[in-house]
């Protein structure tokens, strides 16, 4: 099945500093997807992007479509306390009507 | 988006007995997915559930263990039967939110199997 690999795992960063996280594929998505996970919650979606190429931004949120749509990434700038989670990666193909997960990047921010 | 109910939100289950997950979408769908996440991990999909016929099952998951009903357009249940300890997770249904825009999540039932 499709892997979906996300980095880094764990993220500790002190609060004002900007955060990157990535997700790379071994095959081609046509839908690229984050979504950010708080404790007893299911999954919130941040951004979808549709494109190869395509850059989005939601807030001090900014993600990117991977031009050979296999990967992705995901910004935030200026994190706050708030943004303490776990951030998903996720990818949909025409092909396969599910989702695919990654393994999740798990941010703390110290005020 | 569609707004999903899902409940219990927590239970706490003897080993050898099951239980029921409902999930409430306040709008008609097509399909209903639901998904597995253990402790510290991912969500895997367990399977998908269209209306009037049977569930599609993944790869490691059988109907008997997770039998899958889907009686109408809003509503599914999924249900985790014969538990053991390994079954203690996090169950998550959801649904499209339009063709290729993602899920929407309901909030999860987090079962622990004692």
């Amino acid at each position: 099945g499709q892997q979906l690999n996300q980095s880094p795992q764990s993220m500790f960063i002190q609060e004002g500093e900007d955060v990157s996280m990535n997700c790379t594929s071994s095959s081609i998505f046509n839908t690229w997807l984050w979504y950010k996970q708080e404790p007893g919650e299911g999954p919130v979606l941040l951004i979808a992007l549709y494109k190869a190429g395509e850059l989005t931004s939601n807030g001090r949120l900014t993600a990117q479509f991977g031009i050979t749509r296999k990967d992705s990434f995901l910004n935030i700038s200026a994190s706050i306390p708030s943004d303490v989670g776990i951030y998903f990666c996720a990818g949909l193909s025409y092909n396969n009507n599910d989702m695919r997960f990654g393994a999740g990047t798990r941010l703390t921010v110290k005020p | 988006s569609a707004v999903i109910s899902q409940k219990p939100s927590r239970d706490i289950c003897q080993r050898g007995t099951s239980l029921t997950i409902q999930c409430q979408v306040d709008s008609q769908v097509t399909m209903m997915f639901w998904y597995r996440q253990q402790p510290g991990q991912s969500l895997t999909l367990i399977a998908t559930a269209n209306q009037g016929s049977e569930a599609t099952y993944e790869s490691g998951f059988v109907i008997d263990k997770f039998p899958i009903s889907r009686p109408n357009l809003t509503f599914s249940t999924l249900t985790v039967s014969n538990m053991s300890p390994e079954d203690s997770s996090i169950y998550l249904c959801s649904v499209e939110r339009g063709r290729s825009n993602g899920y929407t999540f309901g909030s999860g039932t987090r079962l622990t199997v004692v």
